[in-house]
């Protein structure tokens, strides 16, 4: 089955741009989607992409999509302290509704 | 947007007691409805997917018998965790789907429920 990894946790200064990467094994995956959590509140969608597209930027964030190498990244320019929270990338195929979800990447924000 | 309400937002209970969580959908009608797990500095696991007018689809090792899902209609689902034990406290989330199957608007979570059982 489906599999999505991505790395526990990335530290950045505050202003400098946060790059969170996920990779993923199934070709045939449709719908690539970005969610943030906040420590104890449920999810947040920030973003998604359809497998059709490279790129696609939605004010600070950016996403990219390297379906050869089955690669995800979310890009957010200026990092704030309010972007800290953990950021969870989910991959939908088309054989059903679930969501296959990463580990999660804990942003850390240094002053 | 599509909004998920989930109730309670946190709860205590004893040893030995029956918890029930409430996701409902206030604007759009969910065919489908997803119940989520998270251990703390885990990701979400999957316990069961429940459709509307029919019973839930467990993954395995979710007991059934012991995570109660009823989804009566078209806006509301339950998870009632039932007898529960220590091992149970988490953070328990419901996702629901637009049953238009709108995939652009992904999926839509409600705020989470922490259980602890004391």
């Amino acid at each position: 089955g489906e599999d999505v990894e991505q790395s526990l946790f990335l530290s950045v200064r505050e202003g400098d741009s946060s790059v969170i990467n996920c990779t993923y094994t199934d070709s045939s995956s449709t719908y690539l989607y970005w969610y943030k959590q906040e420590p104890g509140a449920g999810l947040q969608l920030l973003t998604y992409i359809f497998s059709n597209m490279d790129m696609k930027q939605d004010q600070r964030l950016t996403v990219l999509l390297n379906k050869k190498d089955k690669h995800l990244s979310l890009r957010i320019a200026d990092t704030q302290t309010g972007d800290s929270a953990i950021y969870f990338c989910a991959v939908q195929t088309d054989s059903n509704y679930q969501l296959i979800w990463g580990a999660g990447t804990k942003l850390i924000i240094k002053p | 947007g599509a909004v998920v309400s989930q109730h309670p937002s946190w709860v205590i209970c004893k040893s030995g007691t029956s918890v029930k969580i409430e996701c409902r959908s206030l604007d759009f009608q969910a065919t489908t409805m997803f119940w989520y797990r998270q251990f703390p500095k885990q990701s979400l696991m999957l316990m069961a997917t429940s459709n509307e007018g029919s019973k839930a689809t467990y993954e395995q090792g979710v007991e059934k018998d012991k995570f109660l899902i009823n989804h009566a209609s078209l806006t509301l689902s339950t998870l009632t965790v039932t007898s529960a034990h220590p091992e149970d406290s988490s953070f328990y989330i419901c996702s629901a789907r637009d049953h238009r199957g709108i995939s652009g608007y992904g999926y839509t979570f409600g705020s989470g429920t922490r259980l602890t059982v004391v």
